[in-house]
């Protein structure tokens, strides 16, 4: 069946460090993508999202790029800062049409300290 | 707009008790879905309703969970006769199209 495999946290990076979260899937077809993020005593609220293969994802300087050859979609920032740190899980769309389950990874753990 | 929005937001029962979770979702979401989180774990699916197609239960892991869903409007998620693994947070999420939205979660814990 369908599944989302996250690096394992916690991911633990000083201020400005460059982040990298790997995010790699198995399913039929291409699903769309998506980065959740949840900070600390919050819901969880979508980050990026990429509908096809080549697609990039981007919102609050983090990016992803669908890639269908390694069956991939890791999350990447230039310069982290504190209050990035939150759990971010990584999840495809499994339905029909515009809507289905979301099947998430894990979740990878980030802490930025200053 | 008001987003998706659930209750209780706490929820604290006795092993075989019955409990419902309320979700009222963003006006005009065709779609509902009800996740459930449980500690250290990422998010498990569970149900999910579109419009008036049947929905799909496909994640329920016991014959003691069931929801409905009135409409495309307010649902309930029951959980009979709750066990201790049933405690987690139960997140309800909708959408339109792709983007789910989800709501704030009802944390249940069985004692």
């Amino acid at each position: 069946g369908d599944s989302v495999t996250q690096m394992e946290g916690p991911v633990t990076l000083s201020e400005e460090a460059f982040l990298t979260i790997n995010c790699t899937y198995t399913a039929t077809g291409y699903p769309s993508l998506f980065w959740y993020v949840q900070y600390p005593g919050e819901g969880l609220q979508l980050l990026l999202k990429a509908t096809k293969a080549d697609d990039k994802g981007s919102n609050k300087g983090f990016e992803a790029t669908y890639r269908k050859e390694t069956t991939s979609f890791h999350l990447e920032k230039g310069s982290v800062q504190v209050s990035d740190s939150a759990v971010y899980f990584c999840a495809l769309l499994r339905g029909s049409g515009n809507t289905g389950k979301l099947i998430f990874g894990q979740g990878t753990t980030l802490q930025v300290k200053p | 707009g008001a987003g998706v929005s659930q209750s209780p937001s706490n929820k604290v029962t006795e092993k075989g008790k019955d409990v419902e979770l309320r979700c009222d979702p963003i006006s005009g979401h065709t779609a509902l879905y009800w996740y459930r989180q449980r500690l250290g774990q990422g998010l498990e699916f569970l149900i999910y309703f579109q419009g008036n197609s049947a929905p799909d239960k496909s994640g329920l892991p016991s014959d003691r969970f069931s929801a409905e869903r009135t409409g495309e409007s307010v649902s309930t998620l029951t959980i009979q006769r709750t066990q201790q693994e049933d405690s987690a947070v139960y997140l309800c999420a909708s959408s339109i199209q792709e983007t789910q939205y989800f709501g704030p979660g009802t944390r249940l814990l069985v004692l």
